[in-house]
């Protein structure tokens, strides 16, 4: 159980477009799902929290603009990266916590999206 | 914000060696992550603890509150444990509604 998946596994887009990313809980219902990314060579950083049926939480230094996030159900949330740039190429992962009668820090993790900006 | 210090950061071992891989925190948490991050990059979670000790195979998972240190073993190490293995902090007090703070990982390669 607690299964977590992420949808374009990798994508490949030219500078100035749109890229979303998707997040499902496919077997439990998050309430909270987590969004981080990760620059090659460096360790994972949390980008913002996201609640369903609210406004996410970004973390300073990430601009809410550029990375609009979606939580409108509680099975899904998605990650927009808008006007993408080459700089915006990384591995972004999700994480989902929210099973019921598990402990409130278990997190479950998606298997991430490589995006390249070209 | 908490800093979490991993080390080894690169760790290259024989087959059948038991593996010992530490992690420090800076600040009290809620609880420890250890994961597991392979070539690909998909990451799997392999234990989730708030005190004591657990076991999951070959693999074993300590934490020590009082000295913000946490160590995961692995025991008979084979070549398919080759992997990134990242601690992660949940912050104290946020009852798990905070996200991780990331170690910057330990890269094992087990040779055959």
């Amino acid at each position: 159980g607690a299964v977590v998946s992420q949808h374009p596994s990798r994508v490949i887009c030219k500078s100035g477009t749109s890229v979303k990313i998707e997040c499902r809980s496919l077997d439990f219902q998050a309430t909270t799902m987590f969004w981080y990314r990760q620059f090659p060579k460096q360790s994972l950083m949390l980008m913002a929290t996201s609640n369903e049926g609210s406004k996410a939480t970004y973390e300073q230094g990430v601009e809410k603009d550029k990375f609009l996030i979606n939580h409108a159900s509680l099975t899904l949330s998605t990650l927009t990266v808008t006007s993408a740039h080459p700089e915006d190429s990384s591995f972004y992962i999700c994480s989902a916590r929210g099973v019921r009668g598990r402990p409130v820090y278990e997190q479950y993790f998606g298997p991430g999206t490589r995006l390249t900006v070209t | 914000k908490n800093e979490v210090e991993q080390s080894p950061q690169n760790l290259t071992a024989q087959e059948g060696e038991f593996i010992t891989i530490n992690c420090s925190y800076s600040v009290g948490i809620s609880a420890l992550h250890w994961l597991q991050q392979h070539p690909g990059g998909g990451i799997v979670s392999l234990f989730m603890l708030s005190s004591g000790k657990k076991k999951h195979g070959r693999l074993i998972a300590t934490i020590n509150i009082q000295e913000k240190h946490s160590s995961l073993h692995i025991t008979a190490s084979h070549p398919r444990d080759s992997a990134v293995y990242i601690c992660a902090v949940s912050p104290e007090g946020g009852g798990g509604a905070d996200g991780l703070t990331f170690g910057k990982g330990t890269h094992l390669i087990i040779q055959p």
